[in-house]
């Protein structure tokens, strides 16, 4: 049963457009979802999160929506960069000590 | 500020060998998760441990065990291992996972290999 779902295993944008990860869930109970990235032999790193409280969280480039009606939640780079470039995970959680995955998307930044 | 040390980086066994993985959390952080990823299925949880026992733990059989010791430092184990348990077991830690956002500092991860 996959709780977290991202539908896209890969995107591709050109450097300075805008890119947009998708991301869905079924648990209505999670409170927080989170961002984190993932390069080639590095762990994730985490990039940017969200309460369900709110509908929106800006951080720089970066700004995830949560549209809890859907069960949907997007992370949106605004420029894009070639260094951007890597896997992003969407993780949600239920204040418990388990963050639920998706299977991630590879975004690919072209010069 | 260290941050998660994970050893060994790489390791390959062959089916039915066991094996232990160990991470070091980032100082002053009490709580160690221990995850699975493979292509195509994302991060799956294994366990979370904070002061020395387990909190929560996923959907793996019994095969897969760890532990957390005073120091904070943990290992898990994986015995009777099978091809199926070729994967990168990235560790994480945290200050507390059971308030507020569950933000997660990972180590580089084991990549393990079963032949």
């Amino acid at each position: 049963d996959q709780q977290v779902k991202q539908n896209s295993p890969s995107l591709s944008v050109q450097e300075g457009r805008i890119s947009i990860l998708n991301c869905d869930y079924t648990n209505s109970m999670f409170d927080y979802f989170l961002w984190y990235k993932k390069y080639p032999a590095e762990g994730p790193t985490f990039l940017i999160s969200i309460s369900s409280i709110k509908d929106k969280n800006e951080d720089g480039r970066f700004t995830v929506f949560l549209n809890k009606s859907a069960k949907h939640l997007s992370l949106h780079i605004v420029p894009s960069q070639p260094g951007d470039s890597a896997v992003y995970f969407c993780a949600a959680s239920r204040n418990t000590g388990k963050l639920i995955f998706g299977q991630g998307t590879t975004l690919q930044v072209k010069p | 500020k260290a941050g998660v040390t994970q050893t060994p980086r790489y390791l390959i066994k062959t089916r039915g060998q066991q094996v232990t993985l160990s991470c070091s959390p980032i100082s002053g952080h009490r709580s160690v998760s221990w995850y699975q990823q493979t292509p195509g299925q994302g991060l799956q949880f294994l366990f979370e441990y904070f002061s020395e026992t387990q909190r929560n733990k996923g959907n793996f059989p019994g095969r897969f065990s760890g532990r957390q010791f005073s120091n904070s430092r943990s290992e898990m184990n994986v015995s009777t291992l099978e091809l199926g348990d070729s994967a990168l077991y990235l560790c994480a830690s945290s200050t507390d996972l059971s308030s507020g956002a569950n933000v997660l500092t990972f180590g580089a991860g084991s990549r393990l290999t079963v032949l």
